[in-house]
């Protein structure tokens, strides 16, 4: 069955560093999305991404955060300097249409720890 | 505007039957729900699009009632497996994001 991945699973940084989070998305999938989640609360939209630029994000997606497709396959979501807040666990997930009608499929996440 | 669901959790015994709820103050274009369980992705149940519809597939179903701008999940004899956190996910008609309420809870007990 399709999945989205995602790597890494688990990345440790220090304060300031950048970190590139990768994801591959389901291949004929056209949007693509970023979510996270910090411990124990709720999924936060960050941004979407359609036809190689961004169609939405949110007030969290600030200049820090930018977003790729360097090829056909990979989705990178980049945090230039990363802080402590930054800590969380990030989803990337992709759907056959816009998300408002049709499911998205999440990938298993990767968990950043900012020290 | 995020999704507010109740309750916040919920605690069953296996057998036992569940309702949780997702409202919104704007109108809503779809409702999606999610189930997640610890440390893992969330995984997608169904979607809801028109007003009045409802589905289901096993014993987990929704509805959704746009007037009211609400979605309801029921989980009909519940089993070990459904323990996790429900996310209802909701999109207005303009925009692609889907925004998630807080979650509820749910633990299935023996």
């Amino acid at each position: 069955e399709p999945e989205v991945t995602q790597t890494p699973s688990h990345q440790v940084t220090q304060m300031g560093q950048e970190v590139i989070l990768r994801c591959v998305p389901i291949s004929n999938h056209l949007y693509f999305y970023w979510y996270r989640q910090i411990l124990g609360q709720k999924v936060e939209f960050l941004v979407s991404f359609y036809n190689n630029e961004i169609s939405e994000k949110s007030e969290i997606f600030d200049d820090q955060f930018s977003v790729e497709r360097p090829d056909g396959s990979n989705f990178t979501l980049k945090i230039r300097s990363t802080k402590l807040e930054d800590s969380a666990m990030y989803f990337c997930a992709s759907s056959s249409r816009g998300a408002g009608d049709t499911e998205a499929f999440f990938g298993q996440g990767t968990r950043l720890t900012v020290v | 505007q995020q999704p507010v669901q109740s309750p916040q959790a919920v605690i069953l015994r296996e057998g036992e039957d569940a309702v949780i709820n997702c409202s919104s103050s704007k109108a809503l274009y779809s409702v999606h729900w999610y189930r997640q369980k610890h440390g893992e992705a969330p995984v997608f149940l169904m979607i809801l699009l028109k007003g009045g519809e409802q589905k289901g597939h096993d014993k987990i179903s929704a509805s959704f009632n746009e007037k009211k701008q609400q979605s309801s999940l029921y989980l009909t004899a519940s089993q070990l497996s459904y323990s996790g956190t429900y996310f209802c996910g909701t999109r207005g008609g303009s925009n692609y994001k889907l925004t998630f309420g807080k979650g509820t809870l749910l633990t299935v007990n023996p």
